[in-house]
């Protein structure tokens, strides 16, 4: 049981390339998240899924998109990288939410990202 | 849209001394409110978190962490700290009426604590 994995741990990219960043989680859960961590501004949201097929924005959409074609896998991308996103990224899973239930987002251990 | 204020960004503290971080919230409604820590160059784990019930909850590692509605506040304590503990600590709310988990975090705070 290898909980959230994400793929690559780290990468450098140059301003205007792409890529895509990968996330798996075996735990079955149905919701997806993806984090942006930068330095004094804790965790932000960019993009997170409810369930396959389904995505929606969070607080820094912006620059990103995702897609989950699986229910295992969310995937996040950056079709022209700027310096602006130089950051670490964090994925994690859920649970769907019950109402009074406080699910718990499990997070894989991040993808460091360098944009020059 | 809510927010998580937590007030300090650094803590330097003494092993045995008692350690106090602050979070405050701002949302009238139900939350769902959580601690999660990061130790250096690991991901973020939970802590403790509080959905319901009691008010003081205990949570991994002999911490502890009160919800009180009144000052909208859930406040991370632990009585004596150990080098070990030395982390990034974050708060995080889930509202919810949002009908969804997703979490917004305070800015963190990160705690040192000398042998």
């Amino acid at each position: 049981n290898a909980g959230v994995t994400q793929t690559p741990k780290f990468r450098v990219l140059k301003t205007g390339q792409s890529m895509t960043l990968l996330c798996a989680q075996d735990m079955n859960h149905e919701y997806m998240y993806w984090y942006r961590q930068d330095p004094g501004m804790g965790l932000r949201l960019i993009h997170y899924s409810v369930g396959e097929g389904t995505t929606a924005k969070g607080e820094v959409p912006d620059g990103y998109n995702v897609s989950r074609l699986k229910k295992q896998n969310f995937l996040l991308g950056l079709e022209s990288a700027a310096p602006s996103q130089t950051s670490v990224y964090f994925c994690a899973s859920s649970m769907r939410f019950r109402r009074g239930g406080g699910e718990t987002q499990y997070f894989g251990p991040g993808t460091r990202l360098l944009v020059l | 849209a809510q927010s998580v204020s937590q007030h300090n960004h650094h803590v330097i503290l003494s092993e045995a001394a008692s350690l106090e971080l602050g979070c405050n919230y701002s949302y009238g409604g139900t939350v769902n409110l959580f601690w999660y820590v990061q130790y250096p160059g690991q991901h973020l784990q939970l802590l403790l978190k509080y959905f319901s019930g009691d008010p003081l909850v205990k949570g991994i590692k002999g911490f502890e962490a009160e919800f009180i509605k009144s000052k909208f506040s859930f406040n991370l304590r632990k009585p004596s700290v150990q080098w070990s503990d030395t982390a990034e600590y974050f708060c995080a709310v889930n509202p919810e009426n949002s009908g969804y988990s997703t979490l917004t975090f305070g800015k963190g705070t990160m705690l040192l604590v000398s042998p």
